[in-house]
């Protein structure tokens, strides 16, 4: 079955640029989309379609794509970024929908 | 206002089964696919169902293939998941999810997920 892989944590000090990295070997032709979930709260989507952020997301969020790996980027993140992080996709035929296993940003 | 309301979640012994309900209110329910999606303790978030706008594709993960059964009832806005022969690994916060816009599969709006618990 296909694999998203990301880093288990990430940890930057307050107002450093976090990012966090997805790797699949069908990311060049398959969109990828981050959540954040932070504790006791229900997920939300920060980045859709490998770049484009949601309506009501702050700009400090932003996402890119390079050939097998997408990456979130949080600039100037503060401690009310701590959450966990996840990216989804699909497979190359769109069969399989998978999350990454999630990065846990500390910021501290 | 996007609104996803999940219901049903409850204790459970392994091989028993439960309901998963969701109200869904704010968008046009019948025009979008929608999904479940969960989160065991300790571990991280796994897709489990997906159902067409129309409710007449389905699509699961392998980990309940042929356990678990989404269904839609348009006319009442309504999302269920039917999930039978549960096993301890079942144990998880069960999210109702909205597709986004477009054809992809992806999920915009959650709702806050109900609890099931399986265990002797």
């Amino acid at each position: 079955s296909y694999e998203l892989t990301q880093p288990p944590s990430v940890s930057v000090s307050p107002g450093q640029t976090a990012r966090i990295t997805c790797s699949g070997d069908a990311l060049p032709k398959k969109y990828a989309y981050w959540y954040q979930q932070k504790s006791g709260q229900a997920p939300v989507l920060v980045i859709y379609d490998d770049t484009i952020r949601p309506s009501g997301i702050p700009e400090k969020f932003s996402g890119s794509s390079s050939g097998t790996m997408v990456t979130l980027t949080i600039s100037g993140a503060q401690v009310e970024d701590e959450a966990d992080y996840y990216c989804f996709s699909s497979d190359s035929i769109g069969n399989d929908v998978v999350f990454g296993g999630g990065t846990r940003l500390t910021v501290l | 206002e996007v609104q996803l309301v999940e219901s049903g979640g409850n204790w459970v012994q392994p091989g028993g089964s439960l309901r998963l309900s969701c109200f869904a209110s704010g968008f046009t329910f019948n025009t979008y696919s929608m999904h479940w999606v969960r989160r065991a303790p300790g571990k991280g978030l796994e897709y489990v169902s997906s159902i067409t706008s129309d409710g007449a594709n389905t699509h699961y993960a392998d980990s309940v293939k042929g356990r678990f059964t989404i269904s839609r009832d348009n006319s009442r806005n309504t999302l269920w998941l039917q999930m039978n022969s549960l096993t301890f690994e079942d144990t998880a916060l069960y999210y109702c999810v909205k597709n986004g816009h477009g054809s992809g599969t992806y999920f915009d709006y959650w709702g806050q997920g109900t609890l099931v618990t399986v265990s002797s």
